[in-house]
């Protein structure tokens, strides 16, 4: 079975500054993990997938994250944030073996001030 | 390219009335997914489809129906709503295992 925690609810960063969103998975099978992103009132728009490749996945608007099989991570990071960054994200973890669902988190908002 | 599109995007419902939330996806995608999404609690999986004609139950199916009678369509059906099923409906779907899974833009259902 797999599963997700976000450590966070809510994440409040100031303009220019890091960005951190904290994900740990629990996973029987080797996993996939995701994150994605969605916008108030919008649907959910993928930012990056590590599917058992380079650890260090690169993804949309800046975003990266690393994947740390010894503490069971994968968080979440940009170095400056943007006020369009404003937005709620979602960890999500699969496993790598047949037809495994889609596990979300219970997802981080983040908040950007100027 | 439409991707997934999801109708209606909002409704309001009485207690007993039943209604149809209807998802279409036009990327040939094997897997379809239902989930809702509430406050707090993420995004959950209330029903699923690995291919045209199956279905599955995920983690919240109860009071829900679904049909795949075309591999393109997804439905999911509230035969009798309660508010309990005051929610954001969001269909999804994706070509298999590990694979990015495309979004709907929701249904904002409301049950009364």
């Amino acid at each position: 079975a797999q599963s997700v925690t976000q450590l966070d609810s809510h994440v409040s960063v100031s303009e220019g500054t890091p960005v951190l969103l904290r994900c740990n998975y629990s996973s029987s099978y080797s996993p996939s993990l995701f994150w994605y992103v969605q916008h108030p009132n919008k649907g959910l728009q993928l930012l990056l997938k590590y599917t058992s490749a380079a650890t260090l996945v690169k993804g949309i608007n800046g975003f990266e994250a690393e994947f740390k099989k010894s503490e069971t991570s994968f968080h979440l990071t940009k170095p400056s944030a943007h006020m369009s960054d404003a937005a709620e994200y979602f960890c999500v973890v699969s496993a790598n073996t047949g037809f495994q669902k889609l596990v979300f988190g219970t997802g981080t908002r983040l908040l950007v001030s100027p | 390219n439409a991707g997934v599109t999801q109708t209606p995007k909002f409704r309001v419902l009485k207690t007993g009335q039943s209604m149809t939330l209807l998802c279409a996806q036009d990327m040939n995608h094997e897997y379809m997914y239902w989930y809702r999404q509430d406050p707090g609690m993420g995004l959950r999986l209330i029903h699923y489809s690995v291919g045209e004609g199956t279905t599955a139950k995920g983690e919240v199916p109860d009071g829900y129906n679904v049909s795949r009678l075309k591999k393109q369509n997804f439905l999911l059906g509230l035969e009798s709503a309660a508010p309990s099923q005051t929610s954001v409906y969001f269909c999804a779907s994706n070509q298999g295992m590990n694979t990015e899974a495309f979004f709907g833009q929701g249904t904002r259902l409301t049950v009364v």
